[in-house]
């Protein structure tokens, strides 16, 4: 069965500095894996989806990796500002296509 | 419209009453999931439709659960004789062919008093 995990379960960070959000699962064998947004409130934002074959994928200040091997992905945000303050979770997609996720990070980014 | 649409937004409803929640997805996408997520967790997976058959309904916790896609686009999940256990957010989210991204409404928020 399917375990995603994510650390830490909170962050909070001064504004500007670099962080990384950490995702592992335990059966290797995934299609994909996003990385999401959620912010109180609202629904959930896809800001990166990595294809198995893939290592990893950049948007903007965004930058996520993969190593299936390992069971790992990291969520890389550059230069933090206030705005990105919210829950990041990661999900994957494995067995019946349907999407496992983790608990998330809820990151605050301190103006 | 662009997005994942539910509806209704809010929902209180007595205990015993039945519910139904509507998911209208992106229009074309093939794949339709609901999902449930309780305070402080990640969204728990409940059942999800290729078309208008269901692939998968291993999450739905018993059977007070159904949900159907019957036209392969507009998904409803009833909830039968709520209980106050079943108080969550209700997301649902939709996604095309293969290995493409998924797209998740704003959620249900459903409250049985």
């Amino acid at each position: 069965k399917q375990e995603v995990t994510q650390i830490p379960a909170a962050l909070s960070v001064p504004e500007g500095e670099n962080l990384v959000l950490n995702c592992s699962f335990t059966d290797s064998a995934i299609y994909n894996l996003q990385w999401f947004r959620q912010d109180p409130g609202k629904g959930l934002t896809s800001l990166l989806l990595i294809q198995s074959s893939q290592r990893e994928q950049t948007s903007g200040r965004l930058n996520a990796s993969l190593d299936k091997s390992s069971g790992r992905s990291t969520l890389y945000i550059a230069a933090s500002q206030p705005g990105d303050s919210a829950t990041y979770l990661c999900a994957v997609v494995s067995g019946t296509y349907k999407y496992i996720f983790g608990t998330g990070t809820r990151l605050k980014v301190l103006a | 419209g662009a997005g994942v649409s539910q509806s209704p937004r809010y929902k209180v409803t007595k205990r015993g009453q039945d519910v139904a929640l509507r998911c209208d997805p992106i229009s074309g996408h093939v794949s339709l999931y609901w999902y449930r997520q309780a305070l402080g967790q990640g969204p728990e997976f409940l059942t999800y439709f290729n078309y208008e058959a269901q692939q998968d309904k291993s999450g739905l916790p018993n059977d007070r659960f159904s949900a159907e896609r019957p036209e392969g686009s507009i998904s409803t999940l009833t909830i039968q004789r709520t209980e106050q256990r079943d108080s969550a957010m209700y997301r649902c989210a939709s996604k095309g062919l293969m290995n493409t991204e998924a797209f998740f409404g704003q959620g249900t928020r459903l409250t049985v008093v």
